[in-house]
């Protein structure tokens, strides 16, 4: 079964510096990954997926993604924050086979101080 | 794209009740999930829903509990039976198609039990 890892549950950064959150996953097979968001009272928003091909995957709202299949990781990074990225951000992984589900972390919650 | 509706968006209830949650979805998809979140915590996947037939159920979750229909591919229901204080939690309602299409998500429904 797959699951994800998500270490940090809370970060915090200032307006217009770099961001990366970190994501491990475990997965037999070729994984299909997301990052999501969740921003307060609202459901979950696609951020970026890879499935295959170039491991640096970009997304929207300025967010890319690096698969490292020897790390097991696919950390999400922003070069410069805004105040509008605070939010929850849930890393997951699919599956291929079955129901095709999809395991989400346990998400980093993000602060932004001005 | 699709957009998901869920109905009610919150809702307060008294021990030993039932709920049901309705999702709607603007366009077919193949498949639709139910998951919860529960304070603070992930997503955690309740079940699949099949049109016509019983949804498929992850451990931890029992039809008796969560009974679900889903008689066309636009449309789903969840219902939280002999609700108790430990099911106050956002129910989410998701729809997509194949693993590698984009995984859509409702607003969530949030349940309060006294």
């Amino acid at each position: 079964a797959q699951s994800v890892t998500q270490p940090d549950i809370h970060i915090t950064v200032s307006e217009g510096a770099s961001l990366e959150l970190r994501c491990n996953y475990s997965y037999g097979a070729t994984p299909y990954l997301f990052w999501y968001v969740q921003s307060p009272g609202q459901g979950l928003q696609l951020l970026l997926k890879y499935f295959s091909g170039d491991t640096l995957v970009q997304g929207i709202k300025g967010f890319e993604a690096e698969f490292k299949r020897s790390q097991s990781s696919f950390n999400l990074r922003k070069p410069s924050v805004h105040w509008s990225d605070a939010a929850e951000y849930f890393c997951a992984v699919g599956a291929s086979g079955g129901y095709q589900k999809v395991t989400f972390g346990t998400g980093t919650k993000l602060q932004v101080i001005p | 794209s699709a957009v998901i509706s869920q109905k009610p968006s919150r809702d307060i209830c008294q021990r030993g009740t039932s709920l049901t949650i309705q999702c709607q979805v603007d366009s077919q998809v193949t498949m639709m999930f139910w998951y919860r979140q529960q304070p603070g915590q992930s997503l955690t996947l309740i079940a699949t829903a099949n049109q016509g037939s019983e949804a498929t159920y992850e451990s931890g979750f029992v039809i008796d509990k969560f009974p679900i229909s889903r008689p066309n591919l636009t449309f789903s229901t969840l219902t939280v039976s002999n609700m108790s204080p430990e099911d106050s939690s956002i129910y989410l309602c998701s729809g997509r198609g194949t693993l590698q299409e984009t995984q859509y998500f409702g607003p969530g429904t949030r349940l309060l039990v006294l």
